[in-house]
Order: C-alpha cells, then structure tokens, then sequence
C-alpha cells in the first residue's frame, strides 16, 4: 500500500529564507508527482508536476526534484515571501494499469514571516 | 468552464439530513475525483470516475454515501442520514486523462457542517 509522508508537517522561516519541503513515498512505482498548494478554506493549486521519468521540474522560484528509486521529492522556494505562507501537498499517482488513486501526503504548513 | 467548479462552498445541515454535493469538472476531462478532508487530516480518497468505466468506489466510508456522474461531466456526492463525522471539505478534481501529464485539477471544495 503506498504512503506518503511529508517533513516537517509545520515549518516557520523568515522572509527570504531559501527552504526545502520533503516528501517521501513507500512504493517507486508511480506514474507522476504533483505538488500543491492549499491556502486555508481554499482548494488545491497545482504548483508543479513531476513525471516518473524526470528529475526535476521548475516553475520561478520553485524547483521540485524526484528520486523515485529512493521514493523521494524535494520542493525547493527560493527567496521565500510572506506570499507563500500555505500548506503544501505532494501526492504520488500510481503507475498506470494499477489503481487510479492519488496518495497524498499531510502536507507541511509553511509560514514565512515578514 | 476554465476550471472544476463546486457547489455549494457551504453547507450547514442537521443531522439525520440528506445533503448533494455537485461537481462540474474541467470541460472535456474525462477522470473526475471526489475527495475529503477533515480539520487537521489529509486527502481521503472517496470515488473516481473515468469514462465510461464502472467507478472506484472503494474509499467510500459507508453505504451513507454514494456518486454519480451523468453524462460523463458533472458528478453529484450524495450523503444520506448525515452524521456529525461527515463534517469535513469535500474536494472534487479532474484530470484529462489521456494528457502526456495527468495532471489534476481541484475546485474550491464544498464544506459540509453537521450540527
């Protein structure tokens, strides 16, 4: 059964700090990695996926990197800004022809402080 | 539409009551998700649905709840006899699921309270 966990589940940093958030994952047979970001009350906004096949994806000042056979995910924030304060989530697709279900992680909340 | 749009954002109900949550995906994605998340939890997977496909019913948590999609578009979760328990956000999501890179999309959530 696939788990995934992430660390820590709250994290708290000066304004412009650089930062990474962890995820890990139990089975390395996935098909892709998404991580989101859910501000509170409020859906999830994809920030950046990661296929099964890729290293790394980076969207400004954001960089997410996948070492599937360690069952593992960075998410890196550059220069982090009050701004990014939310909870961020990985979740793991499992790989096709096995089931459809996206694991999710607890997420980490995040609080930049000004 | 531009995005999965979810009705209604709130919901407040007496136990005992029936309640439908509606789920209008991205137009043209053919995989829709419904999940739940309590204060404090994660993501519970409740029901997928792709295509034509009989649905993923297995993280429905009781026979309280049941899903449909008509059409192949807007899905509606039905909660029976609502328990205090149900209260939580109920997130629905969809992808296109013959894209290269699966990704999925969420709507803001309906959020049940159960008195």
């Amino acid at each position: 059964k696939q788990e995934v966990t992430q660390i820590p589940a709250a994290l708290s940093v000066p304004e412009g700090e650089n930062l990474v958030l962890n995820c890990s994952f139990t089975d390395s047979a996935i098909y892709n990695l998404q991580w989101f970001r859910q501000d509170p009350g409020k859906g999830l906004t994809s920030l950046l996926l990661i296929q099964s096949s890729q290293r790394e994806q980076t969207s400004g000042r954001l960089n997410a990197s996948l070492d599937k056979s360690s069952g593992r995910s960075t998410l890196y924030i550059a220069a982090s800004q009050p701004g990014d304060s939310a909870t961020y989530l990985c979740a793991v697709r499992p790989d096709q022809g096995g089931s459809e279900k996206l694991v999710f992680g607890k997420g980490t909340k995040l609080t930049v402080n000004p | 539409g531009a995005g999965v749009s979810q009705s209604p954002s709130n919901k407040v109900t007496e136990k005992g009551k029936d309640v439908e949550l509606r789920c209008d995906p991205i137009s043209g994605h053919t995989a829709l998700y419904w999940y739940r998340q309590s204060l404090g939890q994660g993501l519970e997977f409740l029901i997928y649905f792709q295509g034509n496909s009989a649905p993923d019913k297995s993280g429905l948590p009781s026979d309280r709840f049941s899903a449909e999609r008509t059409g192949g578009s807007v899905s509606t979760l039905t909660i029976q006899r609502t328990q205090q328990e149900d209260s939580a956000v109920y997130l629905c999501a969809s992808l296109l699921r013959t894209s290269n890179t699966g990704e999925l999309f969420f709507g803001e959530g309906s959020r049940l309270t159960v008195l």
